[in-house]
């Protein structure tokens, strides 16, 4: 059974960069016809997908986070990376990790269970 | 990016009811639409993908149609264990998107 789960800072200061980690086990990060994405929920809002990554390297992120967002892999250690720069209260949220399968309609078919993310001072 | 409008925001419902949420897209993106069941404190899981297509094991109660602009999701014989909030999500291109979620509460 495939499980991801995040790592990482629970607490970031405004203007730092929040950092997570995703580790993947059950099933290898460089199999094909997957994209590993990061999502996240502000509390009490709805879902927002922030970017995806292939294991080959090739990324893909939203436009709507002003080039703030990168993504990178590590199959050595079966992990993806998330880091997104100049944090403000509204980047607040509970950050998931997750496998976008991509053969024939992407769809998210494994959730990491989220971590709480709180930028404040 | 695409717009993906869910409606109703919430709907209360009883035990055997049947419940139809919508979800339309700004343009049209074929059946590349997916379903999502969230309850509160845990990650989203996936119900139907593809439009229509019923993910491994998720209830035959669960049902999803349209194409194009317009889609449904219905629950029909309302079980307790389904009281949560659904969202739809477009899968047909980079930026993916999601509605806003419908929230099915207990009548």
């Amino acid at each position: 059974q495939l499980q991801l789960q995040e790592s990482g800072p629970e607490l970031v200061k405004p203007s730092e960069t929040l950092s997570l980690t995703c580790t993947v086990s059950g099933g290898s990060i460089s199999s094909g016809s997957y994209y590993w994405d990061w999502i996240r929920q502000p509390p009490g809002k709805g879902l927002e997908w922030i970017g995806g990554i292939y294991y080959s390297g090739s990324t893909y992120y939203n436009p709507s986070l002003n080039g703030r967002v990168s993504i990178s892999v590590d199959t050595s250690k079966n992990q993806f990376s998330l880091k997104l720069s100049s944090v403000t209260a509204a980047d607040t949220a509970v950050y998931y990790c997750a496998r976008q399968y991509s053969g024939g309609g992407l769809r998210v078919d494994y959730w990491g269970q989220g971590t709480l993310v709180t930028v404040s001072s | 990016d695409i717009q993906m409008t869910q409606s109703p925001s919430s709907v209360s419902a009883s035990v055997g009811d049947r419940v139809t949420i919508t979800c339309r897209a700004s343009q049209g993106i074929s059946s590349w639409l997916a379903w999502y069941q969230q309850k509160p404190g845990k990650a989203p899981k996936l119900l139907i993908h593809t439009a229509s297509s019923l993910q491994s094991g998720v209830p035959s109660r669960f049902s999803g149609s349209g194409s194009g602009t317009d889609f449904t999701l219905t629950i029909s014989n309302l079980q307790s264990e389904d009281f949560a909030t659904y969202y739809c999500q477009q899968a047909n291109s980079f930026p993916l998107t999601f509605g806003g979620g419908t929230t099915v509460e207990i009548k």
